[in-house]
């Protein structure tokens, strides 16, 4: 099962918009609505931001969106922090009965 | 508050073997599926396992065959045995909670503090 595909960096400055893209196919990504996001700062565990898709947990900020067309998943953060300033990775559930992570983005606030 | 505690991370040399371990508390364990997730130095995420709350265990084809996942409802606690360990199973493995009683393979919530695991001679 080959890594979902995610831009290795993206960033912006405070107050902006970003958009990771997290790139799949109809066997996974396309295929289910099983699309989760983590946010991962160094040295720390990674914490769920998004969930099936568009879902976002109690207690994570509503700056924080989800979104999929077809085999791409996105993760929109908008009116940018620096505490967004984090490595962020996409995960899906696959045809074959397993999980697949994204490569992972990190992301720079400017 | 749920709490995910791992433990039995080591160095270890290249075809040895590593049990790791889990301890949960604060969530009714015997319901909800666990994952184990490892991420090598400076990389990625990388799915390894899964233990329903049933009886199913799933498995990366990078560890199929070599690592045995497992799990003690009595006493809260999951387990991973790794087996003919390689140089590129060194990583930080996490233990992760599933996010609902009904999904094994979806999202995950919370994930431990990890434990380290390098095979090196």
């Amino acid at each position: 099962q080959s890594a979902l595909t995610q831009p290795a960096s993206v960033s912006g400055s405070p107050g902006q918009s970003v958009t990771i893209s997290c790139t799949g196919t109809s066997s996974d990504v396309g295929g289910y609505t099983y699309v989760s996001w983590y946010q991962q700062h160094p040295g720390k565990a990674p914490k769920l931001m998004i969930f099936d898709v568009s879902n976002r947990p109690s207690g994570v900020s509503n700056r924080f969106s989800g979104s999929k067309s077809d085999n791409t998943a996105s993760l929109t953060i908008s009116g940018l922090q620096a505490e967004d300033e984090a490595d962020y990775y996409c995960s899906s559930y696959t045809s074959s009965t397993t999980l697949v992570f994204g490569g992972g983005t990190k992301l720079t606030v400017l | 508050e749920v709490q995910l505690l791992e433990s039995g991370g080591g160095l270890v040399q290249p075809g040895g073997s590593l049990r790791l371990s889990c301890a949960a508390s604060g969530f009714t364990f015997s319901s909800y599926a666990m994952s184990w997730v490892r991420q090598a130095p400076g990389k990625g995420l990388e799915w390894v396992s899964t233990f329903s709350n049933g009886d199913s265990a799933y498995y990366a084809d990078s560890v199929q065959g070599r690592f045995t996942i497992s799990r003690d409802n009595s006493k809260n606690t999951l387990s991973l045995q790794m087996n003919s360990l390689r140089a590129e199973d060194t990583a930080v493995y996490y233990c992760a909670k599933a996010g609902t009683q009904y999904d094994s393979l979806n999202w995950f919530d919370p994930w431990g503090q990890g434990t380290l695991v390098t095979v090196s001679s």
